[in-house]
């Protein structure tokens, strides 16, 4: 069965640093979002994207944060000058779309720590 | 500004116990979905909740939908220890389309043998 792929599996990043994460959707997807957890916490929206734009993104998603599909299978989230409070795991999603009846279909996440 | 709650966060049961988990939403949705976590891992689509009265089953699972109460539940069937997981219900705006999804805080299921 087709899978949504991240990497790193986890990134270990000084405070102030920049930082990308990297995700694979499956491959008929047009829909892709990034979501965070926040260890033991629930599970937040980020943003979501379609047709090569920003369709939706959350309080969260502030200026430090942009997201890219720089050819036709990656799609990147980018956060430019860490904070501590940063530190979560990233879980990139993709759906097909159209039907509501397409779950959103995730990936294993990108353990981001921040010293 | 949709919010979702589920009940109770934390449970711990016995193996052969029937249980139910509540989703409880604030705003008018279209769509519900239910999500299982294993610690450290991805989450797993469980069931998909479109209409009024839907009800799905796989296994010892099955999920309902009532829209006009705005309340999902999740129920558990004599219980097994493979069952033990966090589960996530999580709720998408009306007429939202493919917008992003507000989960709930997660249920922790501790099922013993």
């Amino acid at each position: 069965e087709p899978e949504v792929t991240q990497t790193p599996s986890h990134q270990v990043t000084q405070m102030g640093q920049e930082v990308i994460l990297r995700c694979v959707p499956i491959s008929n997807h047009l829909y892709f979002y990034w979501y965070r957890q926040i260890l033991g916490q629930k599970v937040e929206f980020l943003v979501s994207f379609y047709n090569n734009e920003i369709s939706e993104k959350s309080e969260i998603f502030d200026d430090q944060f942009s997201v890219e599909r720089p050819d036709g299978s990656n799609f990147t989230l980018k956060i430019r000058s860490t904070k501590l409070e940063d530190s979560a795991m990233y879980f990139c999603a993709s759906t097909r779309g159209g039907a509501f009846n397409q779950p959103q279909h995730f990936g294993d996440g990108t353990r981001l720590s921040i010293l | 500004e949709l919010k979702v709650e589920q009940n109770p966060l934390f449970l711990s049961m016995q193996e052969g116990k029937n249980y139910t988990i509540y989703c409880n939403y604030s705003t008018t949705s279209d769509r519900l979905y239910w999500y299982r976590q294993d610690p450290g891992k991805s989450l797993e689509s469980l069931f998909v909740l479109l209409s009024n009265g839907a009800v799905k089953q796989e296994g010892r699972l099955m999920a309902s939908l009532d829209t006009k109460a705005r309340l999902s539940t999740l129920h558990i069937t004599a219980a097994v220890h493979d069952l033990s997981a966090t589960y996530f219900c999580a709720v998408g705006k009306s007429g939202g389309g493919a917008d992003g999804l507000t989960f709930g805080k997660g249920t922790h299921l501790i099922i013993q043998p």
